[in-house]
């Protein structure tokens, strides 16, 4: 079946710095990729729609000069969190596919900014 | 607006037991609903999903059922097992379109004594 990898897994970086997080489709082309956020106890709120070869397409609310999205490449997606503070302390998940057959979902990373 | 909405956070059965979820909807239609396993610290994983056109879809112990009237979706797990464990969440896309996101309700922890 479709798989979708996400790196890393988990990151710890401090106030201030960026933070990069790779989404890939290994056995299927996406040309639309999808990042999720996602507080503890709650679900899974839409960030932000990647498009490849285009400019992403943000939610209300979400700025998109701090969460940089690239997607460069059918397989591949990047969402860079920069200046990231503590409240931008949460678990980030990709997602591709889509149609009848489901989402498919990448195992999701765990940024925490000290 | 247009909402999805799973009004219990928890739901403790015993195992062997049916457990059933709920998923309300309103504002719309939508032409399909999905639902998603998520463990803890994991990206959701695809189960189901059921057409609007279609009253009932199984898959194993697994069935949802889809009731326009009502507005509602019900999972269901029959002959539950602690491994069944996990939090559930229903999801509405827009169409049977890969670049459309999905929209997640607040998901249903499932937990199943032995």
């Amino acid at each position: 079946g479709a798989v979708v990898s996400q790196h890393p897994s988990w990151v710890i970086c401090k106030s201030g710095t960026s933070v990069k997080i790779e989404c890939r489709s290994l056995d299927f082309q996406a040309t639309t990729m999808f990042w999720y956020r996602q507080f503890p106890k709650q679900s899974l709120m839409l960030m932000a729609t990647s498009n490849e070869g285009s400019k992403a397409t943000y939610e209300q609310g979400v700025e998109k000069d701090k969460f940089l999205i690239n997607h460069a490449s059918l397989t591949l997606s990047t969402l860079t969190v920069t200046s990231a503070h503590p409240e931008d302390s949460s678990f980030y998940i990709c997602s591709a596919g889509g149609g009848f057959y489901g989402y498919t979902f990448g195992s999701g990373t765990r940024l925490t900014v000290v | 607006s247009q909402k999805i909405e799973q009004n219990s956070e928890a739901l403790n059965i015993q195992e062997g037991k049916t457990a059933t979820l709920t998923c309300n909807y309103t504002n719309y239609s939508p032409a399909y609903l999905q639902w998603y396993r998520q463990d803890p610290g994991r990206g959701p994983v695809f189960l189901l999903l059921i057409r609007e056109n279609e009253k009932e879809k199984r898959k194993e112990r697994l069935k949802v059922t889809f009731d326009t009237t009502l507005k509602q979706s019900l999972f269901h797990i029959t002959a539950s097992q602690p491994a069944d464990s996990a939090t559930y969440l229903c999801a509405r896309s827009g169409g049977n379109q890969a670049g459309t996101a999905l929209i997640f309700g607040k998901g249903t922890t499932l937990s199943v004594s032995s």
